[in-house]
């Protein structure tokens, strides 16, 4: 069966300080993975997805990057934080012969 | 993708049926209609999707109008666990969809 792993499901870093956050697929190969986050009280934003190796696609304008480096890896990143970039970050998959979207379990950021 | 409307919130008493609307006045041909949901502080799990037909799981049931313009999706018994957030949304059966979620709906079940 597929599995996603996203880690850490907490984090606290300060302002100015950089960011990974890693997200793996277990069970499938060339998933659709995508980031998301969701700020206190509000929906989920799309920030990217990829639908293969090294093939990123940004939905917004914004501090963060993303990478996949392989094809079951999934990583999120910035430089330098910003008091903005708190929020409940999420990591989801999808399969090309199925619509239905997996999500992994989160990873909140607090950034102080 | 088309745009869905559903109302902000809804309070259901706990063993009765949910009933949570949806509007999809734009939907296409080829557009699927999804709803996942969201328990507080935990990823969106999915709950169901159909074309045209009613479908129908172990979780829910799903009602689209026959102009498919709307659906509805049920709750047969609701419990406190079924208090989160419902989103419905449309994807097209292409391999590059993007996931776009709405606000959804805030459900409370209520003892």
């Amino acid at each position: 069966s597929q599995t996603i792993h996203q880690w850490p499901a907490t984090l606290v870093q300060p302002v100015g300080s950089p960011l990974s956050l890693e997200c793996t697929v277990e069970g499938t190969s060339n998933p659709n993975l995508y980031w998301y986050r969701q700020a206190a009280g509000r929906g989920l934003q799309l920030l990217f997805y990829s639908v293969g190796i090294g093939q990123i696609s940004s939905e917004v304008p914004q501090n963060l990057s993303a990478s996949r480096p392989q094809d079951r890896q999934f990583i999120l990143s910035s430089k330098k934080l910003l008091l903005s970039d708190s929020g409940f970050y999420l990591c989801a998959w999808k399969s090309r012969v199925r619509t239905e979207a997996f999500f992994g379990q989160g990873t909140r950021l607090t950034v102080v | 993708d088309a745009k869905t409307t559903q109302p902000t919130s809804m309070d259901c008493a706990e063993g009765r049926a949910a009933n949570l609307p949806c509007n999809h006045s734009t939907i296409s041909g080829n557009e699927y209609v999804y709803w996942y949901r969201q328990i507080h502080s935990q990823g969106p799990q999915y709950i169901i999707h159909g074309l045209k037909n009613n479908e129908t799981n172990e979780m829910a049931s799903l009602i689209i109008t026959e102009d498919r313009k709307s659906s509805t999706l049920i709750l047969p018994h609701a419990t406190l666990r079924d208090t989160a957030v419902y989103y419905c949304i449309v994807i097209s059966q292409t391999s590059y969809d993007k996931v776009i979620f709405g606000p959804g709906t805030s459900l409370s079940v209520i003892p």
